[in-house]
């Protein structure tokens, strides 16, 4: 069974600071790996796919790096705006099914 | 494009009716779609794969006859929670692949009291 885990469960940063969040995951024969945001009482909104070939996915001011070998992904979101405050969800596929398991999540609070 | 829509996001019910959410895809075909529940700050956990034409799969632990799952067509996957209770109360998220290598899409979720 893949366990997933977001590593911290919140975190508060100043307007401007750069945010780092973590995802580890113990089967390391992952299809893909998906990072998402939610905000209270809301669905998903997916920021960044990388597949299981991939080390690095970029989007804008957000860089995700996934190290299967090791079960860990990164999520980097650079210059932090108070527009960033959501809850972000890691979410793993395996390679054998269409399954995917989430974390618990990280809810990030950027402060103006 | 990609986009799942989700109805209602949210309703109230008594205890011992049954309530019905929809899933659409808007602008592709999914042949699977997937339900979701997701407690206060915990996550998301899977609670069935709806398969377009077929039975649908559920997880271990989740109760086919209290959540009744219809997948009749290729946009839309309805979950029924019969006879519903308190416990029952819970936030329903539905999701589904769009393409071959492409991630996943989520609807705008459903929050369910039972009162």
């Amino acid at each position: 069974k893949q366990e997933v885990t977001q590593i911290p469960a919140a975190l508060s940063v100043p307007e401007g600071e750069n945010l780092v969040l973590n995802c580890s995951f113990t089967d390391s024969a992952i299809y893909n790996l998906q990072w998402f945001t939610q905000d209270p009482g809301k669905g998903l909104t997916s920021l960044l796919l990388i597949q299981s070939s991939q080390r690095e996915q970029t989007s804008g001011r957000l860089n995700a790096s996934l190290d299967k070998s090791s079960g860990r992904s990164t999520l980097y979101i650079a210059a932090s705006q108070p527009g960033d405050s959501a809850t972000y969800l890691c979410a793993v596929r395996r390679s054998n099914d269409y399954k995917l398991s989430f974390g618990a999540g990280t809810t990030v609070t950027v402060r103006a | 494009g990609a986009v799942v829509s989700q109805h209602p996001s949210w309703v109230i019910c008594k205890s011992g009716t049954s309530v019905k959410i929809e899933c659409r895809s808007l602008d592709f075909q999914a042949t699977t779609m997937f339900w979701y529940r997701q407690f206060p700050k915990q996550s998301l956990m899977l609670m069935a794969t709806s398969n377009e034409g077929s039975k649908a799969t559920y997880e271990q632990g989740v109760e086919k006859d209290k959540f009744l799952i219809n997948h009749a067509s290729l946009t839309l996957s309805t979950l029924t929670v019969t006879s519903a209770h308190p416990e029952d109360s819970s936030f329903y998220i539905c999701s589904a692949k769009p393409l071959p290598h492409y991630g996943y899409t989520f609807g705008s979720g459903t929050r369910l009291t039972v009162v």
